[in-house]
């Protein structure tokens, strides 16, 4: 299975300025993805991280508001833009590893922000 | 518009007996189904999954329901346990493999001992 760590796992941001979350698993990976978790409301998939090249962004998310970066198959970076208190959220990183039945997505345990 | 719904945001059962969560969905074009469980401060973690071509799937204590034609999904767990306590999420994608999963919004459920 892959072990995610995440950097800060909690922070309290002013509006307006920006954070970045590191994403940092144990093993290489094909596949990582940035979820986000607003209260009270479900996950949601942000973005594919793409080693080497841009993320793939789902709809309603945008580059400038959440670039990503990975530069290797271990590492990622999440970074909320001009943040609002709309954005408090937990956000997560998410891999596809090898488990004990083939391919499996397994999440980090998230970093909690909250924007005031 | 919420694709994926758990309608039960809690559910409290006795140590022992059977808890059983609830999913539904809307879109028909779902062909793979997934559960996972979540403790707090920690990521969810996979727990059980099921693709259409199937309307039953058993991992020990756990089972997976699936009807197709009413779009319901649901998870058996028994007999159910203290450490069950978490919240569940319910997911669905149009096809496995592509990791582009629709949660639903989670049940907290707690096992009473």
């Amino acid at each position: 299975s892959a072990v995610i760590s995440q950097k800060p796992s909690r922070d309290i941001c002013q509006r307006g300025t920006s954070l970045t979350i590191q994403c940092q698993v144990d093993s290489q990976v094909t596949m990582m993805f940035w979820y986000r978790q607003q209260p009270g409301q479900s996950l949601t998939l942000i973005a594919t991280a793409n080693q080497g090249s841009e993320a793939t962004y789902e709809s309603g998310f945008v580059i400038d508001k959440f670039p990503i970066s990975r530069p290797n198959l271990t590492f990622s970076t999440l970074t909320v833009s001009n943040m609002s208190p709309e954005d408090s959220s937990i956000y997560l990183c998410s891999v596809v590893g090898l488990g004990g039945g083939g391919e499996t997505q397994y999440f980090g345990p998230g970093t909690r922000l909250l924007v005031l | 518009d919420q694709q994926v719904k758990q309608n039960s945001p809690s559910l409290s059962v006795q140590e022992g007996r059977i808890s059983i969560l609830n999913c539904d969905y809307t879109n028909s074009m779902f062909d793979y189904f997934l559960w996972y469980k979540k403790y707090p401060a920690e990521g969810p973690t996979f727990l059980i999954s099921i693709s259409s071509i199937k309307d039953k799937n058993e991992d020990g204590r756990f089972t997976v329901f699936l009807n197709k034609s009413a779009k319901h999904l649901s998870l058996h767990i028994v007999p159910s346990q203290p450490g069950d306590s978490a919240v569940y999420f319910c997911a669905a994608s149009e096809a496995s493999g592509t990791y582009k999963y629709i949660f639903g919004t989670g049940t907290r459920l707690k096992v009473l001992a």
